[in-house]
């Protein structure tokens, strides 16, 4: 089975800074990973994916994650952070196929605070 | 429509009483997932349609949790008995074919579901 830890369930940056939320996994297989966001009373949004290929992947609003295999990483960052940056962020795991490939295992969650 | 609707979005039941709660995925999408997000257990799978196939039902919680899905398109989440550790937000999401981990799931708004 797999499982995703997410350090820190709260993060806070000034506006400007740097962004980084951290994600590791737990994984029998090489997996899928993926960032989603939650902002108040939404459902989840997308950020980016890491299926195969290049290890740093490019997402929306300006975040990119790095796929790490030998830390078991998917930390995701943004060089600076804007107001509309504070959500919630989860990380989440997939199996590439087969039983459960379709079931998306998700983190505990960080929830990002922007300061002005 | 766009995206992924729920309804009710927000619901309020007293403990003991039954609760449906709806989703109408987006036109096109054969799989459709249930998921509950609440304080303690972060976001969890609970059920899992891909077109006429059986159900995945590995992650209902308890025998009063059910679902159906409809002509393959609109899906119902039905709480039996509700307890007061039911209260959730129960996020839908849809996407292609959901056989591989790459297919990127889209998500709902949720219906908060409040157990009195």
């Amino acid at each position: 089975a797999q499982s995703v830890t997410q350090l820190g369930s709260h993060v806070s940056v000034s506006e400007g800074a740097l962004v980084l939320l951290r994600c590791n996994y737990s994984s029998s297989v090489p997996p899928y990973l993926f960032w989603y966001v939650q902002y108040p009373n939404q459902g989840l949004q997308l950020l980016l994916k890491y299926t195969t290929g290049a290890t740093l992947v490019k997402g929306i609003n300006g975040f990119e994650a790095e796929f790490k295999k030998s830390e078991t990483s998917f930390h995701l960052t943004k060089p600076s952070a804007h107001m509309s940056d504070a959500a919630e962020y989860f990380c989440a795991v997939t199996l590439p196929s087969g039983a459960g490939s379709y079931q998306l295992t998700f983190g505990k969650g960080t929830k990002l605070s922007v300061i002005p | 429509g766009a995206g992924v609707s729920q309804s009710p979005s927000n619901k309020v039941t007293e403990k003991g009483k039954d609760v449906e709660l709806r989703c109408d995925p987006i036109s096109g999408h054969t799989a459709l997932y249930w998921y509950r997000q609440s304080l303690g257990q972060g976001l969890e799978f609970l059920i899992y349609f891909q077109g006429n196939s059986a159900p995945d039902k590995s992650g209902l919680p308890s025998d009063r949790f059910s679902a159906e899905r409809t002509g393959g398109s609109v899906s119902t989440l039905t709480i039996q008995r509700t307890q007061q550790e039911d209260s959730a937000v129960y996020l839908c999401a849809s996407s292609l074919a959901g056989t591989s981990g790459r297919r990127e799931q889209y998500f709902g708004p949720g219906t908060r579901l409040t157990v009195t």
